[in-house]
């Protein structure tokens, strides 16, 4: 157990909709980092939030959005939704902001778009 | 832009055997190396990390890596391998200590009896 919760575990959905995925990083990390798991992308980073503010952006789509509460728990933020934005979704965090510290990954959200 | 390759999709080996899973990098200039592990329906674990001195790296569950800049490649070795090894192996990299990190596209490790 890493110490990093998400919700829902699981979340199906059809086109067009908008779901919101949500990360709880370990205790004392101030770092939440967005992942996108696919079979033809791979693990592809799509954003970073350091306590509170946005650090770090990636592959993300406009039609994605994310935010970092004064608790420091993260949300994804996902519209329009397209069959291809079916994936996994993992959190992970990290004490620091930098990139060459251990990174601690969530279970992830697994979602289906149908 | 730097960019992982991970060679093997796949990698069948039989257990207590030894296993090499590669992965080279393309950047000009210098890099952190990791590599992650992600059993089976879980998220990924930090096995080990390359940042600076040492070419070989030891990681956890009885892993290494070794760094060569000339050849651009941070491979993956185990010298006997258990059942309980069974998982995805990414290779990542980053330039510097406030960039993104980038994954290869993963090799699956399949432990034969």
């Amino acid at each position: 157990d890493s110490g990093v919760t998400q919700t829902p575990k699981h979340l199906i959905t059809a086109t067009g909709q908008r779901v919101t995925l949500r990360c709880s990083p370990r205790s004392g990390d101030l770092s939440v980092y967005w992942y996108q798991q696919s079979l033809d992308q791979g693990l592809q980073f799509l954003i970073q939030y350091y306590n509170g503010e946005e650090r770090a952006k990636g592959n993300i789509l406009e039609r994605f959005s994310a935010q970092q509460f004064p608790d420091l728990h993260s949300e994804l933020n996902l519209s329009s939704l397209e069959l291809g934005d079916s994936a996994l979704y993992f959190c992970a965090s990290s004490v620091r902001d930098s990139a060459v510290g251990e990174q601690y990954f969530g279970p992830g959200t697994r979602l289906t778009v149908t | 832009a730097q960019s992982v390759t991970q060679l093997d999709s796949q990698v069948p080996v039989f257990e207590e055997a030894p296993v090499e899973l590669r992965c080279n990098y393309s950047s000009s200039v210098s890099v952190y190396l990791f590599w992650y592990v992600q059993y089976p329906n879980q998220g990924l674990q930090l096995l080990l990390k390359y940042l600076s001195g040492s070419t070989l790296v030891k990681g956890i569950n009885g892993f290494e890596a070794e760094f060569n800049k000339s050849q651009t490649s941070f491979h993956l070795r185990k010298p006997s391998v258990h059942i309980s090894d069974t998982a995805e192996y990414f290779c990542a990299v980053t330039l510097n200590r406030d960039d993104k990190i980038i994954f290869g596209k993963g090799t699956r490790l399949h432990i034969l009896p």
